[in-house]
């Protein structure tokens, strides 16, 4: 069963909104990252938040972390036309080290 | 720009040929892995690698083999390809256990 799952499965927006994207997981975990991955290409890197941490932010990107409902949100303010990727969460269960990663929001910006 | 460089980009063989996917890195990162993933879904861990002369099986059962026997290096083998194989391929890498992974662009197997 897979540990992370992504909601929604698709976003559509305008350039300027907001996106929120959810992440929910199963089991306890040491840190949760936040990838994106432009159409067939690899995943990049975004941010990593740790067990111990309940908030985090790089530009405009805000990732918060609630272990006790085994859930993370990332928030996209301002978006752009080049935020349209597909963006996935990424959890090492408690113990492992390893990550597993969820099926993904596909995220839409409309110019 | 990502310094984890995989090739083939593309790739288009036969049923029950071997093929090896290449992965190199030059940060010097330890820990390496492999990745499985179909078009629009989510990733499935295959392989991964702690250090040179170290591999474990991921959790997707997976008919393919690696090896570390350089640091930099991570290739990945099918001894015989069948259609089931048809993929994307990513391989990654990271600094230390627990950290951010630097992803390559990725191969895309296709068997015909």
């Amino acid at each position: 069963s897979q540990q992370g799952e992504e909601d929604p499965q698709a976003l559509s927006i305008q350039e300027g909104e907001n996106a929120t994207m959810n992440c929910s997981y199963k089991t306890s975990i040491n840190n949760l990252q936040w990838y994106r991955q432009n159409s067939g290409r690899g995943l990049v890197h975004l941010i990593l938040i740790r067990s111990n941490e309940r908030e985090k932010h790089s530009g405009r990107l805000r990732v918060t972390l609630d272990t006790s409902k085994k859930s993370s949100s990332l928030l996209i303010t301002a978006s752009r036309a080049a935020d349209t990727a597909s963006y996935f969460c990424a959890t090492d269960a408690s113990g492992t080290y390893k990550y597993i990663f969820g099926t993904g929001t596909r995220l839409k910006v409309l110019a | 720009e990502a310094d984890i460089y995989q090739t083939p980009r593309y790739l288009v063989i036969g049923t029950g040929k071997k093929i090896t996917l290449e992965c190199s890195q030059t940060m010097g990162h330890d820990k390496m892995y492999w990745y499985q993933q179909d078009p629009g879904m989510e990733l499935h861990l295959i392989h991964y690698s702690y250090g040179v002369n170290s591999t474990e099986k991921g959790d997707l059962s997976s008919e393919s083999t690696v090896s570390r026997i350089r640091t930099e290096h991570f290739p990945l083998t099918l001894e015989s390809a069948r259609p089931s194989h048809t993929s994307q391929y990513l391989c990654a890498s990271s600094e230390y256990t627990g950290g951010g992974y630097t992803f390559g662009s990725g191969t895309r197997l296709t068997v015909v």
